[in-house]
């Protein structure tokens, strides 16, 4: 258990609004990573942190944005939600320092927007 | 990009039987990974391997990597209905995987009794 909470685990949204996903983790590890699950697409990466305040882009990057001001949390922002954004979004942590990636995933945010 | 290509994307076939996945690339990894997802849970590391040619055995799981360490497989003996699941494969670029994953598209399986 790496100890990864998100919040909510569910939600539905309008077009148009602004969603905010969180995800903490209670073991102080330096990676973190979004990433959305799609049929047909498997699992893409949309933005990664390598420590407080230091983001970078990944794979479906537009349309979002992350902040991280405690190592603890990384924080999703869909500015105006569409309906290409209904997915299942996971957070992820890394704890074998990036050298070979493995990741630890969160149960995951089903976000639903009509 | 790097691209992995999984095959089959379905599979079901009956306990007892013996299956192989396929994860395919013309990039070059560092490490491969292997996930298992069931519904509604986020995936769960199987194994990682990283040396060209590396076998790791899990049980009745059994995983290679490819020489040029560009493909992998998994190979199930005597499938069992709690075999049942997604399987991912997941490659390292070259920085090792500090800038994430890559993920193919996952291969549905299902054991029946």
């Amino acid at each position: 258990d790496a100890g990864i909470t998100q919040s909510p685990r569910h939600k539905v949204t309008e077009t148009g609004t602004p969603v905010t996903l969180r995800c903490h983790q209670t073991e102080n590890h330096r990676y973190m990573y979004w990433y959305r699950q799609d049929p047909g697409h498997g699992l893409r990466l949309i933005h990664y942190s390598y420590g407080v305040k230091d983001t970078d882009k990944g794979e479906v990057s537009d349309g979002y944005s992350v902040s991280r001001s405690k190592t603890e949390d990384f924080l999703l922002t869909l500015e105006s939600a569409t309906s290409s954004q209904t997915s299942v979004y996971f957070c992820a942590i890394s704890v074998n320092r990036g050298d070979t990636g493995e990741l630890f995933f969160g149960e995951g945010s089903r976000l639903t927007v009509l | 990009t790097q691209l992995l290509e999984q095959s089959p994307q379905f599979l079901s076939i009956q306990e007892g039987e013996n299956l192989t996945v396929y994860c395919n690339s013309s990039s070059v990894f560092s490490s491969l990974q292997w996930y298992r997802q069931e519904p509604g849970e986020g995936p769960v590391l199987l194994v990682t391997v990283v040396t060209g040619g590396e076998v790791k055995k899990l049980k009745r799981l059994t995983f290679q990597f490819g020489d040029a360490r560009k493909d992998s497989s998994l190979h199930i003996t005597a499938a069992q209905p709690g075999d049942t699941g997604l399987y991912l494969c997941a490659g390292a670029g070259s920085g090792g995987g500090a800038d994430g994953l890559t993920f193919g598209k996952g291969t549905h399986l299902i054991i029946q009794p």
